[in-house]
């Protein structure tokens, strides 16, 4: 079966530390993977995608992310986080046969940023 | 900000009743799907929309139906509403294939009493 893993609920760091939010994923082929990030009262705001290629693509504000797919694995980074990063962050993996956009997201986990 | 709008906000029903959700694509996107987020989940993809066709479906019951419209705007209906329906419903539009980012609304809270 398809699915995403993020194994941590909650990750803390302090502000002007490296930041790594953790994604793990099972599926067959060659997965379209990608990252969102979701303040409260609003909805999912695209970060980063990896379709083909390099495997560290680097997405918006400063985030970046590293594909290894002998891990089957697609962590989130940033090198210096800001107190502003502090969110629920979601891993999601697409690109199924079929045709059509389907995503199947990771249950989330919530970075909080400490100054 | 992306350009995709929900309506309404927020929405509270009683169980057994029908509800209607709506989403306005950003401008040029031909492709819009929609999710169900339960609290404390990641999204669940519920079906999507393209050119006014559904084209693909999650494992949600036939309860669940939408609309596409020539404008390309969308509505989630769901009737007989069940507690468990209780969750945030997000719509996301896009212009491309399973490659392309997906643009995602800020949702409409569902409340079953």
């Amino acid at each position: 079966a398809q699915s995403v893993a993020q194994p941590e609920d909650q990750v803390n760091v302090a502000e002007g530390n490296p930041l790594t939010v953790k994604c793990t994923y099972s599926v067959s082929g060659n997965p379209y993977l990608f990252w969102y990030v979701q303040y409260p009262n609003r909805g999912l705001q695209f970060l980063l995608k990896y379709i083909t290629g390099d495997n560290l693509v680097k997405g918006s504000y400063g985030f970046e992310a590293e594909f290894n797919k002998s891990q089957t694995s697609f962590h989130l980074k940033k090198p210096s986080a800001l107190v502003s990063d502090s969110a629920l962050y979601f891993c999601a993996v697409g690109g199924f046969s079929g045709g059509y956009n389907k995503l199947i997201f990771g249950a989330g986990t919530r970075l909080a940023v400490h100054p | 900000e992306t350009g995709v709008t929900q309506s309404p906000t927020h929405l509270i029903k009683t169980r057994g009743q029908q509800v209607t959700l709506r989403c306005s694509s950003q401008s040029g996107h031909n492709t819009v799907s929609w999710y169900q987020q339960a609290l404390g989940q990641g999204p669940q993809f519920i079906f999507q929309y393209y050119r006014e066709e559904e084209n693909g479906r999650g494992n949600f019951p036939p309860r669940f139906s939408g609309l596409q419209f020539p404008n390309y705007s969308s509505e989630l209906n769901v009737n007989a509403l069940e507690l468990d329906d209780s969750a945030l419903y997000l719509c996301a539009s896009t212009t491309g294939g399973s490659s392309y980012e997906q643009y995602f609304g800020p949702g409409t809270r569902l409340t079953v009493t």
